[in-house]
């Protein structure tokens, strides 16, 4: 089975600057899709940006970015110029790519603070 | 074009009551998956449905259920229900054109509280 790790419960970061939210997976499979979500208190669930694990080129969304280390299992996002409305939960989710249908297994979640 | 619609917002319910939740996916989306999101245990996949048919479920006892339609709305339920089941409870739907990258569009969920 897979596993999704966020090991920072809480971050936070100045209004304007930059910051790096951490993921680690556990997988045997080699087709599979990472995803960044963010939960605003609103509860609904927004897709950030997402990763195909047989592209070597890290995704961009805007001022979203992933680090992608397929090798070490690594997926953390990265923020720039980081504004109020960027302040919510974010989870870490993989979706197997050998198995039908759309299960996403969830990370633990960081919980973003942005201090204006 | 409107997003995944889940109704009630808030659900009261007692132990021993059951309790039918809906979502209504984004038109055109086939499949339509939930989850159970609580502080203790995360975002846990309950099961996922794909032209009327459940296609995956997750390690969750026989009291949820669930259900789609022909216009691919869903339901769950949950019988005789326990404290423990008080969560939000999260629907996502996806196009599933055979893609596995596709995402998932969530709802803004609903929020049972068991008494």
């Amino acid at each position: 089975a897979q596993t999704v790790t966020q090991s920072q419960p809480e971050m936070s970061v100045q209004e304007a600057e930059t910051v790096t939210l951490s993921c680690t997976y556990d997988t045997s499979e080699s087709d599979y899709y990472l995803f960044w979500y963010k939960q605003p208190p609103s509860r609904q669930m927004i897709l950030v940006i997402r990763q195909e694990a047989y592209k070597q080129q890290n995704a961009t969304e805007n001022r979203f970015s992933v680090n992608f280390q397929k090798a070490a299992k690594s997926f953390s996002l990265k923020i720039s110029d980081s504004q109020l409305g960027d302040a919510a939960m974010y989870f870490c989710a993989y979706r197997s790519g050998e198995t039908s249908g759309s299960r996403l297994t969830f990370g633990e979640g960081t919980q973003l603070t942005v201090n204006p | 074009k409107a997003g995944v619609t889940q109704t009630p917002r808030y659900l009261i319910k007692t132990r021993g009551q059951q309790v039918t939740l809906s979502c209504s996916p984004i038109s055109g989306h086939r499949s339509v998956s939930w989850y159970q999101q609580t502080p203790g245990q995360g975002l846990q996949f309950l099961f996922e449905y794909f032209s009327e048919t459940q296609r995956n479920k997750g390690n969750f006892p026989g009291r949820f259920s669930g259900r789609q339609f022909s216009n691919s709305r869903s339901e769950m339920n949950v019988s005789t229900l326990e404290l423990g089941d008080s969560a939000l409870y999260l629907c996502a739907s996806s196009p599933v054109s055979g893609s596995q990258d596709e995402p998932l569009f969530f709802g803004s969920g609903t929020q049972l509280s068991v008494l």
